[in-house]
């Protein structure tokens, strides 16, 4: 199956710090979101981009499809932004659906 | 409008025991899908249901299974309990056409 790797595994920024993760994946696919996972364990989504460029406030993302990575850029971190930032690929199935495959995820420490 | 929801938020069982956890879509998705977060581990996918069918499972033994119902909250049964199921367990869900999925925030199910 596909393989999704993260890096760096683990982050540690000062409050007002930039930041920019990667995700690489080994085959082909049309979806990838971006989430991140709080303290308590909620996945909120950040980002839909299976390819070009979105900015979401502080946040943007990149996907590079036929270079197979994706970046995700944290601009004027906040202690708020700490948690595990995951990244999910996966290719269309049957029914019009897809069923992501996620990566070991981004651990992200804001200290103030 | 309403989010994903899951119930109960934490379960504690015996090893050997039965545990049924549930999930209530976003008004409008037909899809369902589980994961399994150990701790420290990445999102493992467990199952998908749509329209009621199961449409795939991942790499997991039998005795964890599941069902749709008609209005398409889903649940998941882990049958025979063992310590290394203890896990937070994640649904998400999806418009069978679409691609952006949306997670709850979990059962974090306890095996002592």
């Amino acid at each position: 199956g596909i393989q999704v790797e993260q890096s760096p595994p683990d982050l540690i920024l000062q409050e007002g710090a930039n930041s920019t993760l990667r995700c690489n994946f080994s085959d082909s696919v049309n979806n990838l979101q971006w989430f991140h996972q709080n303290p308590w364990g909620q996945l909120i989504n950040l980002f839909y981009i299976p390819s070009g460029t979105k900015q979401n406030g502080r946040l943007s993302a990149t996907t590079v499809a036929t270079e197979r990575y994706s970046l995700l850029y944290i601009s004027s971190s906040q202690t708020t932004d700490s948690g595990v930032y995951f990244c999910a690929v996966g290719p269309w199935v049957a029914g019009g659906s897809y069923i992501p495959t996620f990566g070991r995820g981004t651990s992200l420490i804001v200290h103030p | 409008e309403a989010g994903v929801t899951q119930s109960p938020t934490h379960l504690i069982k015996t090893r050997g025991q039965q545990a049924t956890l549930r999930c209530s879509p976003i008004s409008g998705h037909t899809s369902v899908y589980w994961y399994q977060q150990a701790l420290g581990l990445g999102l493992q996918f467990l199952l998908w249901y749509d329209e009621g069918e199961e449409r795939n499972r991942g790499n997991f033994p039998p005795r964890f299974s599941g069902r749709q119902f008609p209005n398409y909250s889903s649940e998941l049964n882990v049958n025979a309990l063992e310590l290394e199921d203890s896990a937070l367990y994640l649904c998400a869900s999806s418009l069978g056409q679409g691609a952006i999925y949306t997670f709850g925030s979990g059962t974090r199910l306890t095996v002592v």
